[in-house]
């Protein structure tokens, strides 16, 4: 596609509930990237996938957290048992290559925006 | 973890003032980029900065990259409404993480 396209765009669950936020990057890009935002802040890392590489996880903050890349493509973040500080806009993002090298930078998308009541 | 730290971290000006926002950090970084989000959006690149010293300007944004790579600035000359924005910082380490390393961030506001 044209971007790098998120959904839901927004969601709202209950604490204790399990959510997916799907994300579908811009074709042939090789790198993906999630991360969150709170209340307008920086961005956290969260995991990072590269081509065919084991992915870097480091940055997810419990085990509730998971993510997936199918087909070197579509990726879906899962949040089991979400609880409040769970709130936040979660962003994906792409690039062709490693971020930094060259004029290369990331593609975000336009995030969701994920409430846990 | 390396840290990118930016400040100020809100600024609101009348048009055609000029500022500088500054983000700072203890660690060397290979290169560094400057991302503008907008309410409801994700960041968009603005500019990378890749060799120590670099200055490059965007129309009326400057940027430039510390000698040593550990920090950068961005500097807008008479500021518009449109500049208004979440300015982002976000830093390649040399080694360790491979994503990028994002600042908290600095809020722009441009009274018109």
């Amino acid at each position: 596609g044209a971007g790098v396209s998120q959904s839901p765009s927004n969601k709202v669950t209950e604490k204790g509930k399990d959510v997916e936020l799907r994300c579908d990057p811009i074709s042939g890009h090789t790198a993906l990237y999630w991360y969150r935002q709170s209340l307008g802040q920086g961005l956290e890392f969260l995991i990072y996938f590269q081509g065919n590489s084991a992915p870097d996880k480091s940055g997810l903050p419990s085990d509730r957290f998971s993510a997936e890349r199918t087909g070197g493509s579509v990726s879906t973040l899962t949040i089991q048992r979400t609880q409040q500080e769970d709130s936040a806009v979660y962003l994906c993002a792409s690039s062709p290559l490693l971020a930094g090298q060259g004029v290369y930078g990331y593609t975000f998308g336009s995030g969701t925006r994920l409430t846990v009541v | 973890t390396q840290l990118l730290e930016q400040s100020p971290q809100f600024l609101s000006i009348q048009e055609g003032e000029n500022l500088t926002v500054y983000c700072n950090s203890s660690s060397v970084f290979s290169s560094l980029q400057w991302y503008r989000q907008e309410p409801g959006e994700g960041p968009v690149l603005l500019v990378t900065v890749v060799t120590g010293g670099e200055v490059k300007k965007l129309k009326r944004l400057t940027f430039q990259f510390g000698d040593a790579r550990k920090d950068s600035s961005l500097h807008i000359t008479a500021a518009q409404p449109g500049d208004t924005g979440l300015y982002l910082c976000a830093g390649r380490p040399r080694t360790g993480r491979r994503a990028l390393t994002f600042g908290s961030g600095t809020r722009l506001q441009v009274q018109p």
